[in-house]
């Protein structure tokens, strides 16, 4: 049963244009998501977070919405960059460290 | 820092045999996660150690598998019997406690034991 799930296993954008990655989640209780960005033997490394009481943060080229009603959130990436090219898993948690993570999505971005 | 050690990278072993994954987090943090990813699950958390001691073991698939933290610097994963299907990348990831920030603080991964089970 995956409470948080990332029903886009790849994507591919040209270099320049806006990467959205989506993901859903099921478990109300969760109060806190991230996305974390994975290249290839490497282990994941964190990119960006929201609380639940907001429904957008920024960081530079990142951005993550959140759609509470729909429990639904996304990562924009603006412009995108081919060293973005990685794996990007959404996770979650309700109120404690441990973090329910997504199935990944690969992103590829073409020069 | 060194950031998060795992040992050892690649391991293949034979249906049957104990395998055994190491890992030492990072110096002062007081929280060891340990994690699969496979295709099919994505990550999936298996078990997390705060300050030595185990809290949360509920994704340990099996009693095959078990997971011990004897001090703050060093934890092993230890499957035995091993079988095909436990083949995936096992990652382990420790953070500090969230006095600092809370929430804001996160998760620092090692870089992954990939088993193979023939």
């Amino acid at each position: 049963d995956q409470q948080v799930k990332q029903n886009s296993p790849s994507l591919s954008v040209q270099e320049g244009r806006i990467s959205i990655l989506n993901c859903d989640y099921t478990n109300s209780m969760f109060d806190y998501f991230l996305w974390y960005k994975k290249y290839p033997a490497e282990g994941p490394t964190f990119l960006i977070s929201i609380s639940s009481i907001k429904d957008k943060n920024e960081d530079g080229r990142f951005t993550v919405f959140l759609n509470k009603s729909a429990k639904h959130l996304s990562l924009h990436i603006v412009p995108s960059q081919p060293g973005d090219s990685a794996v990007y898993f959404c996770a979650a948690s309700a109120g404690t460290y441990k973090y329910i993570f997504g199935t990944g999505t690969r992103l590829k971005v073409l020069a | 820092d060194a950031g998060v050690i795992q040992s050892p990278r690649h391991e293949v072993t034979e249906m049957g045999q104990e395998v055994t994954l190491r890992c030492k987090p990072i110096s002062g943090h007081d929280y060891l996660f340990w994690y699969r990813q496979t295709m099919m699950r994505g990550l999936e958390l298996l078990i997390y150690f705060n300050n030595n001691v185990p809290i949360d073991d509920s994704g340990m698939p099996e009693d095959r598998f078990s997971a011990k933290m004897p001090n703050a610097s060093f934890s092993t994963l230890k499957i035995q019997p091993s079988e095909p299907r436990d083949s995936a990348v096992y990652f382990c990831a420790s953070r500090p406690d969230g006095t600092s920030g809370a929430l804001t603080d996160t998760q620092y991964f090692g870089p992954g034991t990939r088993l193979t089970v023939l």
